[in-house]
Order: C-alpha cells, then sequence, then structure tokens
C-alpha cells in the first residue's frame, strides 16, 4: 500500500523558514518523479515544486522560485521542501503527491497518490 | 485566477447526470493530456481521471471524461451522495517556465 506521511509544518513568523519532511513507502521510491501541492484554507490547489527521480530536474511555482527548495534523498525514500522567507500567502496544507512518470514536467504524468498534508500558518 | 477556468458549483439530484467543464489554452490544454480529481470534504485528493478519459483501478464507471480542443469536461451520471465533493481539473502547461496548472475547483451539490 502507497503511503505519503507529511511532517515538518507549524506555525511560523513571515521572513522566517520551515522544512517540510514526507516519508514515502509502499513503492520504490527512485523510479518515480514527485511533486508539492498547496491548498490555502477553502481555496483550491495550487502546484507548488516538483523533481524527478534521480534528482537531476526541479520546477518551481512562480509564486515560490528563489525562496523554496525542493530536494529528496532516495535511500531514505523521503522528499523534502525547504521554505525560507515565508509569506502570510504561503499559508496553506502541503501535500506531498507521486508522479506516475520519472519526470517531473513530463506533460503525460499525472498525480496518483496524495498524502493527508502537513499545515503551514505563516502569521505574526 | 487559475490558468484553467471551472465553474465554482454544480448540482443534481441523486440518478442525474451532471458536467463539470474546464477551460484552457493552447499551452495545456490544447495540447496536454487532462487530469482529474476528487476531494471529498476534509480530505486529501484523489485521481479520478488521467490522460482525458482513463479510470484508475477501482473508479467507478459512472465517471467520464472527454477533451476537445482547449476544454475538457467530467461527466457523472447516476448521481450518488457520496459523489458530493470539490472536482479539479489538471494539466502540464508549456508556457514560459512550464509548470503544472489546475482549475480553481468545482463543488459539486447533491440535492
Amino acid at each position: 500500500e502507497v503511503q505519503l506521511v507529511e511532517s515538518g509544518g507549524g506555525l511560523v513568523q513571515p521572513g522566517r523558514s520551515l522544512r517540510l519532511s514526507c516519508a514515502a513507502s509502499g513503492f520504490k521510491f527512485d523510479d518515480y518523479a514527485m511533486h508539492w501541492v498547496r491548498q490555502a484554507p477553502g481555496k483550491g490547489l495550487e502546484w507548488v515544486s516538483g523533481i524527478t527521480r534521480n534528482s537531476g530536474s526541479t520546477d518551481y511555482a512562480d509564486s515560490v522560485k528563489g525562496r523554496f527548495t525542493i530536494s529528496r534523498d532516495n535511500g531514505k525514500n523521503s522528499l523534502y521542501l525547504q521554505m525560507n522567507s515565508l509569506r502570510p500567502e504561503d499559508t496553506a496544507l502541503y501535500y506531498c503527491v507521486k508522479d506516475i512518470s520519472i519526470s517531473s514536467h513530463d506533460s503525460s504524468g499525472y498525480f496518483d497518490y496524495w498524502g493527508q498534508g502537513t499545515l503551514v500558518t505563516v502569521s505574526s | 485566477q487559475s490558468v484553467l477556468t471551472q465553474p465554482p458549483s454544480a448540482s443534481g439530484s441523486p440518478g442525474q447526470r451532471v458536467t463539470i467543464s474546464c477551460s484552457g489554452s493552447s499551452s495545456n490544454i490544447g495540447k496536454n493530456t487532462v487530469n482529474w480529481y476528487q476531494q471529498l470534504p476534509g480530505t486529501a485528493p484523489k485521481l479520478l481521471i488521467h490522460d482525458n478519459s482513463q479510470r484508475p483501478s477501482g473508479v467507478s464507471d459512472r465517471f467520464s471524461g472527454s477533451k476537445s480542443g482547449t476544454s475538457a469536461s467530467l461527466a457523472i451520471s447516476g448521481l450518488q451522495s457520496e459523489d458530493e465533493a470539490d472536482y479539479y481539473c489538471a494539466a502540464w502547461d508549456d508556457g514560459l517556465n512550464g509548470r503544472w496548472v489546475f482549475g480553481g475547483g468545482t463543488k459539486l451539490t447533491v440535492l
């Protein structure tokens, strides 16, 4: 059974940093691209970032480019999101998501498994 | 403002058929496949339709998807109370930097 378990969320002041983690199990982690997708309270889904299976390439939404960094450790079956210079508009539930493809920018890919999310609140 | 446009709400009575539209452009739906996700209240999204019209194993055949030009549609037949959820379309956008884009979501109410 595929499981994606996020952690690391919490309340943080604007301008500070936070690192999210996602522990994956039930599939061969290093065979697939992974993503972070977020959902602000009461709002829709927003893709944040993606990473290819071997970390060879990363992609970011314009809204987080230069502030967030996605990474993975295939030896630990883990995905990470380092979030710096946080803003109130980054407040959201952050989902760890598995892609069906090896590449995070494969137009024929899709998101076949989602974690339950970890909540990040940016407020003073 | 979402890149893909969906109606904010839709509704139908049990047993009816409803459709949800998703409008995009030549840089996303016009050249790439569309996927649909269902988000039941208080839960994480779940893959409902991939590659425009393909159902993953375990998804009811009451759900179907289609695509034409720069638009896509999700149809739900034999509407049931448990179908009440938010539905999102998504596609890869080949614009300036390349990115995954979602529709704003459609809240389906079963009357």
